[in-house]
C-alpha cells in the first residue's frame, strides 16, 4: 500500500517559468511533510518542509502548499532554473500505522527537467 | 553546516565477504538513520538510532548489523549478503529523532554497494 504518491513520473518546464510538483498521501496521521531534491548518485538534499498546522511555507524560490482536506501537497519553484533539474521526492512522517516520527515515507519521485 | 559524510563511496563485495559502511556527522544531531535505495525507487528506512540506542529496526535481515559507537558515528556491518542487496545505502541524521514531530533528516551522499 503506497501511502505517499507522486503520480507524475516526470515534468518538463521552460527556464524562468513555474514548476509545480504534486504529492498525495492517504494516511491522515501524517503531519509533517518534506521535499527533497536528488541528483544521480547523490543523497537526497533537503529543500523545504511544512507542518500540518500550516497551509503554506515559503523559502526563496520554493513554496510548499498543504491541503489537508484533500491530503495533497505541492511544491512550487519559481522561477525555474536549469540547475533545478533533478528528481524530487516528497516525504511524510507522523504516528502512522503505529510508527514513530522517525520514519519517513517517500513518494516515488518526479523527474524535473528545466530547459534553457 | 548540514553535512553527513559516508565512506566508502563505492563498494564491491562477494557473498562471503564481511565489510562495513561508515557514516559521520558533526552537527550535534542525536538521531542517525540507515536507508536503502534501489534504482528508480524511493529510499526505504532500515534502522534508526536515537541517543546512540537502536530505536527502530524495520525488520531488516540479520546479515545487516548496525552499530552506533558514539553520537557522531554510525556503522553498518555487512556479512553474507546476496546480489539483491546491491543498492545505494544512505545515512541520515536529525536533531531530535523519533520523538520529535517536526524533525528534519539530512542525508549523506550514499555508498553504492554491489554484491557479486
Amino acid at each position: 500500500d503506497q501511502q505517499v504518491k507522486q503520480n507524475s513520473p516526470s515534468l518538463s518546464v521552460q527556464e524562468g517559468r513555474i514548476s509545480i510538483l504534486n504529492c498525495d498521501y492517504t494516511n491522515s496521521m501524517f503531519d509533517y511533510f518534506l521535499w527533497y531534491k536528488k541528483y544521480p548518485a547523490e543523497g537526497p538534499t533537503f529543500l523545504i518542509s511544512i507542518s500540518s498546522i500550516k497551509d503554506k511555507n515559503e523559502d526563496g524560490r520554493f513554496t510548499v502548499f498543504l491541503n489537508k482536506s484533500a491530503k495533497h501537497l505541492s511544491l512550487h519553484i519559481v522561477p525555474s532554473q536549469p540547475g533545478d533539474s533533478a528528481v524530487y521526492f516528497c516525504a511524510a512522517s507522523g504516528r502512522a500505522g503505529g510508527t514513530s516520527y522517525g520514519k519517513l515515507t517517500f513518494g516515488q519521485g518526479t523527474i524535473l527537467t528545466v530547459h534553457p | 553546516d548540514t553535512e553527513v559524510t559516508q565512506t566508502p563511496k563505492h563498494l564491491v563485495m562477494g557473498m562471503t565477504n564481511k565489510k562495513s559502511l561508515k557514516c559521520e556527522q558533526h552537527m550535534g544531531h542525536r538521531a542517525m538513520y540507515w536507508y536503502k535505495q534501489k534504482a528508480k525507487k524511493p529510499p526505504e528506512l532500515m534502522f534508526v538510532y536515537s541517543y546512540e540506542k537502536l530505536s527502530i529496526n524495520e525488520s531488516v535481515p540479520s546479515r545487516f548489523s548496525p552499530e552506533c559507537p558514539n553520537s557522531s558515528l554510525l556503522n553498518l556491518h555487512l556479512h553474507a549478503l546476496q546480489p539483491e542487496d546491491s543498492a545505494l545505502y544512505l545515512c541520515a541524521s536529525s536533531q531530535e529523532g523519533p520523538n520529535s514531530r517536526t524533525d528534519t533528516q539530512y542525508f549523506g551522499p550514499g555508498t553504492r554497494l554491489t554484491v557479486l
